[in-house]
């Protein structure tokens, strides 16, 4: 089955602590995004990236640091600089040339200890 | 940046009832679309309408890119379509990479 998939499901992070959240994609797709969701709210844009080994801050990327060493790949780090990290994180991939539908991972959900 | 307006924030429908959401913009955008997001907090998108309308079942949507508004009508109501209904709007910031501003959604109980 194509798709996107994250792991771990639950994270929990104790303080100090960096974690790294996993996206991966078997859709052949270019362009893949971080999102961060809280509760109530909308999805806001972490990190984004169009092509392998690239990738460009969004709206919200402090704390957070992204790779792109693969075009199925594109794992997300929390890093202890990120103050407030409890959130629904999800991850999502498009076609760069096609139409622009984000399709979207399960999310993992990350808690604070 | 752009704003996203959705009305309304909750939603209470009876089995079998018909509602309709609405998402206001702020700004031209090059595409706009509707997602759902299950209890479990899987988005699937919906539609992937820039301007005009479409149908899917039960569900249909339309987009007035000028006048800036889109509207999402659900029919006969079925306890599954209970989540949150998300209108995100692509914004072109340049060099080919499209990004999505979300609303707040819609968060739509649908009763026996």
């Amino acid at each position: 089955d194509g798709g996107i998939t994250q792991s771990p499901k639950y994270l929990f992070r104790k303080e100090g602590q960096n974690v790294t959240l996993s996206c991966e994609q078997n859709l052949n797709h270019d362009a893949m995004y971080w999102y961060r969701q809280d509760p109530g709210q909308g999805l806001r844009l972490i990190y984004y990236s169009q092509i392998v080994n690239d990738f460009q801050k969004g709206d919200i990327a402090e704390g957070y640091s992204v790779s792109r060493e693969k075009k199925e790949s594109f794992p997300l780090t929390v890093t202890s600089a990120q103050k407030n990290p409890t959130a629904f994180y999800l991850c999502a991939s498009s076609a760069m040339w096609a139409e622009e539908t984000q399709y979207f991972g399960p999310g993992t959900r990350l808690l604070v200890l | 940046g752009i704003q996203v307006e959705q009305s309304p924030p909750d939603l209470i429908l009876q089995e079998g009832a018909n509602s309709t959401l609405r998402c206001n913009f702020s700004d031209s955008v090059n595409n706009l679309q509707w997602f759902h997001q299950n209890p479990w907090g899987q988005l699937i998108n919906l539609f992937y309408i820039p301007s005009g309308t479409k149908q899917n079942g039960r569900l249909s949507a339309t987009t007035v890119a000028t006048e800036r508004y889109s509207l999402l009508y659900i029919s006969s109501s079925q306890t599954t379509d209970s989540g949150v209904y998300f209108c995100a709007v692509e914004r072109d910031s340049g060099a080919g990479s499209y990004q999505l501003t979300f609303g707040k959604g819609t968060k739509l109980s649908v009763i026996p």
